[in-house]
């Protein structure tokens, strides 16, 4: 098992170019999320899905948008990167079922530079 | 709302020191988890404990233990006898029960322990 993987690990965009993120997980888990990572401000939500076909909006999720088309997989994107969305992405995955875990399972992160 | 504090922003230690992390959490359920994660100057998340609301044994794991109290809000992690490979940024996280199991995440507390 790979478990949750990230692609890429690192970005440089220069602002106003889109791109998208890719979160694969091969846990068959229900859940998944993307959160950002910012100094100083621990890793905050910015969108989130508890199922195929299915997202919603985190804590911070202006500027951002996802898609959920497959189980495995969960995308983010970014139509027009601006400087402020420079940080660390990392996604994560959970089973829905509580009896096997509670814990969200993570990717080891995406470094994204917007200059 | 949720809310978890980690008041400390960075600690240093001398190796063989112990050391407390303290961790506060504000929450309007009656049934929640916490959550402990390691991330190392690599980068990743790595899971350390998970406590259910209505478990308020303590938990200890090698060097590592765990201290909740719900009269206190408080979910405090301490290692003894430090060394310098716990050297990372440490969060506390919470999660409401059912639903979406999304995390709040505390912003981190920064373990520098030195030789």
């Amino acid at each position: 098992n790979a478990g949750v993987t990230q692609t890429p690990k690192f970005r440089v965009l220069k602002t106003g170019q889109s791109m998208t993120l890719l979160c694969a997980q091969d846990m068959n888990h229900e859940y998944m999320y993307w959160y950002r990572q910012d100094p100083g401000m621990g890793l905050r939500l910015i969108h989130y899905s508890v199922g195929e076909g299915t997202t919603a909006k985190g804590e911070v999720p202006d500027g951002y948008n996802v898609s959920r088309l497959k189980k495995q997989n969960f995308l983010l994107g970014l139509e027009s990167a601006a400087p402020s969305q420079t940080s660390v992405y990392f996604c994560a995955s959970k089973n829905r079922d509580t009896a096997l875990s509670y814990e969200q399972y993570f990717g080891p992160g995406t470094r994204l530079t917007v200059t | 709302a949720q809310k978890v504090t980690q008041a400390q922003t960075e600690i240093s230690v001398v190796e063989k020191e112990d050391v407390t992390l303290d961790c506060v959490y504000e929450t309007r359920d009656t049934t929640y988890y916490l959550f402990w994660y390691k991330q190392p100057p690599s980068g990743e998340l790595v899971f350390l404990i998970r406590r259910n609301s209505f478990d308020e044994q303590n938990e200890i794991s090698g060097r590592y233990s765990w201290n909740f109290q719900k009269s206190t809000s408080s979910f405090n992690f301490t290692i003894t006898a430090s060394q310098v490979v716990d050297s990372a940024v440490y969060f506390c996280a919470l999660s409401e029960a059912g639903g979406t199991y999304k995390y709040i995440f505390g912003t981190g507390t920064r373990l520098k322990v030195l030789a």
